[in-house]
C-alpha cells in the first residue's frame, strides 16, 4: 500500500530563517499535494506537482518534485509567524483522485 | 478558487445517537467527494470515496454500516455516523474533486468537529 513519510515531524525555526520539509513516497506518484493546516481547521491548498522535476513557488514557499516522482520538498524562505502550522503532503498514485496523506510536519516559528 | 462547505462545523451528541454531516461544493460540480477523519495531533485518514449516484468505496478498516455515505447530487455528499460512541469523536473533513485544464483538483471543506458524550 502507498506510504508517505514526512520529515521532520516537528520543526522549530527562528523567524527569518529558511526551512525545508521533505516528503518521500514508497511508490511513484501521479500527483503530489502540499497543504497547510491550522489545528482543528480545514486544509489550505498550497501547491500540486505532477511532473518529474517540476518546481512551483507561491510567495515565499517553493515546492519541488524529483525526477523519479517519489520525493518532494517544501522550502520556506525567510520564515514568518504566519507560516506556523501543520504542513501535510498528500499523494495521488493514480487517476482516481484518492489522496493519501503523510503524518504532517508541525512548524513553529519563534519571534 | 472553488469552495467546499461543511455543516455543521461543530456537533456534540449523546452516545447512541446518529449524526449527519453535510459536504457541499458551492460553485462547482464535484465528480468525486472524499471523507477523511483526523484524530488529535495526527494526519488525515481517508475513510471513503463517494461518487454521485453510486455506492461509496470504503477504505480498509472503515465500517460501512457505521459511517453511512450518501452522494445524492454532484454538489452534496453526506456522512452519517450511526450509533455514535465516544471513540467516534474526531475531526471529519470532506473534499470535492473536479477536473480543470486536464488536471484533477481537490478542494477541502473546513471540517466538522464531532464530540460524542
Amino acid at each position: 500500500s502507498q506510504e508517505l513519510e514526512q520529515s521532520p515531524q516537528s520543526l522549530i525555526v527562528q523567524e527569518g530563517k529558511n526551512l525545508t520539509i521533505n516528503c518521500t513516497s514508497s511508490k511513484t506518484l501521479y500527483g503530489l499535494y502540499w497543504y497547510k493546516q491550522k489545528y482543528g481547521e480545514g486544509l489550505i491548498f498550497l501547491m500540486m506537482l505532477q511532473k518529474g522535476g517540476e518546481e512551483k513557488s507561491h510567495e515565499k514557499i517553493t515546492a519541488k518534485l524529483d525526477e523519479k516522482k517519489q520525493q518532494s520538498s517544501l522550502h520556506i524562505t525567510a520564515s514568518q509567524p504566519s507560516h506556523a502550522g501543520i504542513y501535510l503532503c498528500g499523494a495521488a498514485t493514480n487517476r482516481d483522485d484518492k489522496i493519501i496523506f503523510g503524518k504532517g510536519t508541525r512548524l513553529h516559528i519563534l519571534p | 478558487g472553488a469552495v467546499v462547505s461543511q455543516h455543521p462545523s461543530r456537533v456534540i451528541c449523546k452516545s447512541g445517537t446518529s449524526v449527519k454531516i453535510e459536504c457541499r461544493s458551492l460553485d462547482f460540480q464535484a465528480t468525486t467527494m472524499f471523507w477523511y477523519r483526523q484524530f488529535p495531533k495526527q494526519s488525515l485518514m481517508l475513510m471513503a470515496t463517494s461518487n454521485e449516484g453510486s455506492k461509496a468505496t470504503y477504505e480498509q478498516g472503515v465500517e460501512k454500516d457505521k459511517f453511512l455515505i450518501n452522494h445524492a447530487s454532484l454538489t452534496l455528499s453526506t456522512l452519517t455516523v450511526t450509533s455514535a460512541h465516544p471513540e467516534d469523536s474526531s475531526f471529519y473533513i470532506c473534499s470535492a474533486s473536479r477536473t480543470s485544464g486536464g488536471r484533477n483538483e481537490q478542494f477541502f471543506g473546513p471540517g466538522t468537529r464531532l464530540t460524542v458524550l
